[in-house]
């Protein structure tokens, strides 16, 4: 049972540069979403989704782009990248919008 | 909007002690989850306990009990017989369950605690 799987689990960018953060899950979990997780302020919601083709801003939305256009998918693109975008993103997903999420491993992101 | 708030950065304890990890969390709303996450090196975030807000009666799991007290809004963890493989990064966590509202589906997170424990 995969659970939330996210890849890559590492990644080095220059400033500038686009990439995408990749998360499925196979729980067949309706509600979906990416937080950021920076030293002595815990994880902050970035972006979330309660279903296919539904996507809404969180706390700390700016310089990210999400889509869910499948219940499985749910990727991150950071769309021009910045030094301020280092950090570990999770991305973790729950069957209803109440009761616990679950996380995957985590991705760290560092931007030179 | 939420707030959770964990006051203590670090914590230690020694093998086989008892540790209590504070949380406190700011809500207008009456019915809602509360989670304690355990987040060791391995970055990996664990669900150790959740509670209903509704619910009058503790959670507990195994080693792991919580104080609730919904009218101070404290939501503290009491780790018993501690181990060395408890060391690890505690959130608090917050998840309201009125539908509608903006925060609906949010998890809100305190800002962590370290544990240590010393054998």
């Amino acid at each position: 049972n995969a659970g939330v799987t996210q890849t890559p689990k590492f990644q080095v960018l220059k400033t500038g540069q686009s990439m995408t953060l990749q998360c499925a899950q196979d729980m067949n979990h309706e509600y979906m979403s990416w937080y950021r997780q920076d030293p002595g302020m815990g994880l902050r919601l970035i972006h979330y989704s309660v279903g296919a083709g539904i996507t809404d801003q969180g706390e700390v939305p700016n310089g990210y782009n999400v889509s869910r256009s499948t219940t499985e998918d749910f990727p991150l693109r950071l769309l021009s990248a910045a030094p301020s975008q280092t950090s570990v993103y999770f991305c973790a997903s729950s069957y209803s919008l109440v009761g616990e999420l679950f996380f995957g491993e985590g991705s760290r992101l560092t931007v030179l | 909007a939420q707030t959770v708030t964990q006051s203590q950065p670090e914590m230690s304890v020694q093998e086989a002690e008892t540790v209590t990890l504070s949380c406190t969390y700011d809500t207008s709303e009456s019915d809602y989850y509360l989670f304690w996450y355990k987040q060791p090196p391995s970055r990996q975030m664990i669900l150790v306990i959740r509670q209903e807000a509704y619910k009058q009666q503790n959670a507990t799991e195994n080693r792991f009990s919580v104080n609730f007290q919904k009218a101070a809004k404290s939501f503290s963890l009491k780790i018993s017989d501690s181990q060395l493989g408890d060391a690890a990064m505690y959130f608090c966590a917050y998840r309201t369950s009125n539908a509608g509202g903006t925060s609906y589906g949010k998890l809100t997170f305190g800002q962590g605690t370290i544990l240590t424990v010393h054998p």
